[in-house]
């Protein structure tokens, strides 16, 4: 297996703009998890699906933060609109079960 | 305590010095202690996910052992070499959820 894809692996976007990031996990895994990462906050998590349900969104900052999981293999974070404090490292995650994640390579993302 | 905490924040030491660092967590409601290790420009990659308290795990020179009822995890590395430099994350999951809480990290520079 390829392990977590992620893409883009970098995206600068000005402010005000829609921003998708894309997620294919590991086939097979149940759980995929959003995190971001910033020097201030460290690595926090955003949302988690199991079977493609979202289970745990409280971590989404605001309203302009959407995420889907429309099937298994398949996940987009979405900023809409874009600002600049959004710049982070976006990281997708996925488990097979109740236990270690296996985590993307990550998007950097840049909203100027 | 309320959050997952890491110490020390950074560890510089020589090759061939054994090192150790600590991650506190909430001892109520705790499943599992997850420690990932997390190399510059890479994504972390998941080292031991230990539940029981006492349990203690090994992967070459890296051990953890884990106190649940104190709320604490140790990292040791034997005889470090450069190629451990990464940063060193541990991470809570307070109730079966797979929702994990991160500590901030220890930043680990082993110089030749």
């Amino acid at each position: 297996d390829a392990g977590v894809i992620q893409s883009p692996r970098h995206e600068v976007t000005e402010m005000g703009q829609e921003v998708t990031l894309r997620c294919k996990p590991i086939s097979g895994h149940d759980y995929l998890f959003w995190y971001r990462q910033t020097m201030m906050r460290g690595l926090e998590l955003l949302i988690y699906f199991n079977n493609n349900v979202p289970i745990d969104d409280s971590g989404m900052p605001e309203d302009r933060f959407s995420a889907k999981m429309p099937n298994a293999s398949f996940s987009t974070l979405k900023i809409q609109p874009s600002e600049p404090r959004d710049s982070a490292v976006y990281f997708c995650a996925s488990s097979p079960y109740i236990g270690e994640q296996y985590f993307g390579p990550g998007t950097r993302l840049t909203v100027t | 305590i309320l959050n997952v905490e890491q110490s020390p924040q950074s560890l510089h030491v020589q090759e061939g010095d054994s090192t150790n660092f600590t991650c506190s967590f909430p001892s109520s409601n705790f499943y599992a202690l997850h420690w990932y290790r997390w190399e510059t420009a890479k994504s972390p990659e998941a080292l031991f996910v230990m539940t029981l308290n006492g349990d203690e795990k090994k992967k070459g020179r890296i051990s953890a052992t884990l106190n649940t009822k104190e709320g604490y995890s140790y990292l040791y590395i034997k005889g470090s070499q450069p190629e451990d430099s990464a940063t060193y994350l541990c991470a809570s999951d307070g109730g079966a959820t797979n929702k994990l809480i991160f500590g901030t990290g220890t930043l680990l520079a082993v110089q030749p």
